[in-house]
């Protein structure tokens, strides 16, 4: 089955920095690729995804970049503010609708 | 629309108890999804429903581990019985179609099994 991986598992960074997470997949089958924000007590939300025939995607200060040779997408957040402060997955899904979320980075933006 | 509702928010029920964690999917929408969630293994899927059918069960850990949906807007998690490993937070999600559309969580079950 898939197997994403995802880096960092903390990240720590001075508001106003950008943050970059990273993660990799396994199933070259694999065509979408969603991003969740889940903060404390509450459940994962999308924030953006992007789709296999799609290099990279940008809403306001959230991008996705997607290399579907090296099966690696990213997430870039700029002019980082202290409410972007969450835990954030990624995950990969093939047709069929399952979603395979990696392990979670726990985002930390110091005021 | 309220969102995915699920309850209750918080169980507490000591082992060899029966538990059911209980989901209303937004309205329309016709996939349903049971997450698990720990520290340790993170975000797991357990089962997925696509028109009240189940069509992937292979996340479900063991037999003691049971989910319906007898109609579109009514999904219930059963464990029983209940194990101290199986406290985690349990999540349902719902989505419109079959793929590579967004999953709407609800709120969590926080289950702790003493």
């Amino acid at each position: 089955g898939e197997n994403v991986e995802q880096h960092p598992s903390t990240l720590s960074v001075q508001e106003g920095d950008s943050a970059v997470i990273k993660c990799t997949y396994s199933d070259s089958a694999s065509n979408y690729f969603p991003w969740y924000k889940q903060e404390l007590g509450k459940g994962p939300q999308l924030i953006i995804d992007i789709r296999s025939n799609v290099g990279e995607k940008k809403d306001q200060r959230i991008a996705v970049t997607l290399n579907k040779t090296a099966k690696h997408f990213s997430l870039h957040i700029t002019e980082t503010q202290p409410e972007d402060s969450a835990v954030y997955f990624c995950a990969a899904e093939k047709a069929g609708n399952m979603l395979t979320f990696g392990g979670g980075t726990r985002l930390m933006v110091k005021p | 629309d309220a969102g995915v509702i699920q309850s209750p928010r918080h169980e507490v029920t000591e082992m060899g108890q029966e538990v059911t964690l209980r989901c209303k999917p937004i309205s329309g929408h016709n996939s349903l999804f049971w997450y698990r969630q720990t520290m340790m293994r993170g975000l797991e899927l357990l089962i997925y429903f696509n028109n009240n059918v189940p069509i992937d069960d292979s996340g479900m850990p063991e037999d003691r581990f049971s989910a319906k949906m007898p109609n579109a807007s009514f999904s219930t998690l059963k464990i029983q019985p209940s194990e101290p490993r199986d406290s985690a937070v349990y999540f349902c999600a719902s989505s419109l179609g079959f793929g590579g559309t967004e999953a709407f969580f609800g709120q969590g079950t926080r289950l702790t099994v003493v």
